[in-house]
């Protein structure tokens, strides 16, 4: 059972332009949204996380809009670049469970030059 | 940033052999170590939280005795597979949080390894 709902599956950007994927979660114990960015051959790196008192957190390039209400997430790539071409996952976790993390199905970003 | 090691990177074994990945958090204590399971172009599949000095935690589907997760300090943390077959040819990556992480729910992934079973 998915957890965490995430889309699209895959996505197409040109450079400089910005990258929007959505993710989605119906369990509202969860209080802690992660996003990971993933290599091929490589483990997950923590982008950018949120909890669920804030809307909107900005670090650099990488936004996440949280809507409480709707029990939706989002992560923005601002000016996107060839670079950040990559499976992109969202996550979400509660204390309950130690924090163990439940992804999306992940988003296959590529940023055209 | 807090790294955690895994190793090996990649192993190549026959079918109905033992292959052993260690999962080491190198700069802090890990009270809490996940393992996790992905397939080709799929996501993250929690196998078990592994914690310190305590048995582990398996979800729903996942054979404890085939898959054997040992916590037996803070920096470390192992998964055996057991009497391999091709089908546990995965990728399987470890993730720890740190003691005394507080409520933050970071935790911090293993570079993974990637086992072949032929």
């Amino acid at each position: 059972q998915q957890q965490v709902k995430q889309s699209p599956q895959s996505l197409i950007v040109q450079k400089g332009g910005i990258s929007i994927i959505n993710c989605a979660y119906e369990n509202t114990a969860f209080d802690y949204f992660p996003w990971y960015q993933q290599f091929p051959g490589k483990g997950p790196a923590l982008l950018i996380a949120i909890r669920p008192d804030v809307s909107e957190k900005k670090e650099g390039r990488f936004t996440i809009s949280f809507n409480k209400s709707a029990k939706q997430f989002s992560l923005h790539i601002m000016d996107s670049q060839p670079g950040d071409s990559a499976t992109y996952f969202c996550a979400a976790s509660m204390i309950n469970s130690g924090y163990a993390l439940n992804f999306g199905k992940g988003t296959s970003l590529l940023v055209t030059p | 940033g807090a790294v955690v090691s895994q190793h090996p990177s990649w192993v190549i074994c026959k079918s109905g052999t033992s292959v052993k990945i260690e999962c080491r958090s190198l700069d802090f204590q890990a009270t809490t170590m996940f393992w996790y399971r992905q397939f080709p172009k799929q996501s993250l599949m929690l196998m078990a939280t592994s914690n310190e000095g305590s048995k582990a935690t398996y979800e729903q589907g996942v054979e404890k005795d085939k898959f054997l997760i040992n916590h037996a300090s803070l920096t470390l943390s192992t998964l055996t597979v057991t009497s391999a077959h091709p089908e546990d040819s995965s990728f399987y990556i470890c993730s720890a949080r740190a003691q005394g992480g507080g409520n933050t729910g970071e935790l911090f992934f293993g570079e993974g390894s990637r086992l072949t079973v032929l």
